[in-house]
């Protein structure tokens, strides 16, 4: 069974400073990786998804991640953040196979700071 | 695209009382939808996986005949809350992936806030 662990709980940071959300997953399979980010009493937007090839994954905001298989890690980057990015964030992993089944981080709750 | 929309996106009932929450995928087939469950500061809970045209695939821990789930249509998924009690207020989310994609992305609903009182 796949499990995921988002390392940093909250992370406040500066307008226009660079953040990092850290994740970290274990599987004994291959996965999908996915981002996906939450508004306060909103359903979740996908941000981005590793499915295979480069490991270096852009998605939508401005926002990257890069995936490491060999140290299980998907971190999810943004070089300057803005105001309207403040929300939840949740990495998530879904095993080959599994019948579509997601894993969810515990999220990280990005706050940006005027 | 992959569009998912949830109704209501609120409600309040009374103890006792039974709820329906509608999932549609809007722009797109789903052989598969999702239902979940968030609590306060916390992460999504997997309820439970429902085929269209068959039987939802419950969790363990959740209550099968509490949390009717339907899946008549590619576009559309119920969850009923029955005889519900204010423990189970809470966010739920459904979501739903494309049919005929290998990549497993699932799209979500914009959930539903449910208030028992």
């Amino acid at each position: 069974a796949q499990s995921v662990t988002q390392l940093d709980s909250q992370v406040p940071v500066f307008e226009e400073a660079p953040v990092e959300l850290r994740c970290n997953y274990s599987s004994s399979v291959s996965v999908y990786l996915f981002w996906y980010v939450q508004y306060p009493n909103q359903g979740l937007q996908l941000l981005l998804k590793y499915l295979s090839g480069s490991t270096l994954v852009k998605g939508i905001n401005g926002f990257e991640a890069e995936f490491n298989k060999s140290q299980t890690y998907f971190h999810l980057r943004k070089p300057s953040v803005h105001i309207s990015d403040t929300a939840e964030y949740f990495c998530a992993v879904s095993e080959y196979g599994s019948a579509r089944q997601l894993t969810f981080g515990s999220g990280t709750q990005l706050t940006v700071l005027p | 695209g992959a569009v998912v929309s949830q109704h209501p996106s609120w409600v309040i009932c009374k103890s006792g009382t039974s709820v329906k929450i509608e999932c549609r995928s809007l722009d797109f087939q789903a052989t598969t939808m999702f239902w979940y469950r968030q609590f306060p500061k916390q992460s999504l809970m997997l309820m439970a996986t429902s085929n269209e045209g068959s039987k939802a695939t419950y969790e363990q821990g959740v209550e099968k005949d509490k949390f009717l789930i339907n899946h008549a249509s590619l576009t559309l998924s119920t969850l009923t809350v029955t005889s519900a009690h204010p423990e189970d207020s809470s966010f739920y989310i459904c979501s739903a992936s494309v049919a005929g994609d290998s990549t497993d992305t699932q799209y979500f609903g914009p959930g539903t806030r449910l208030t028992v009182l």
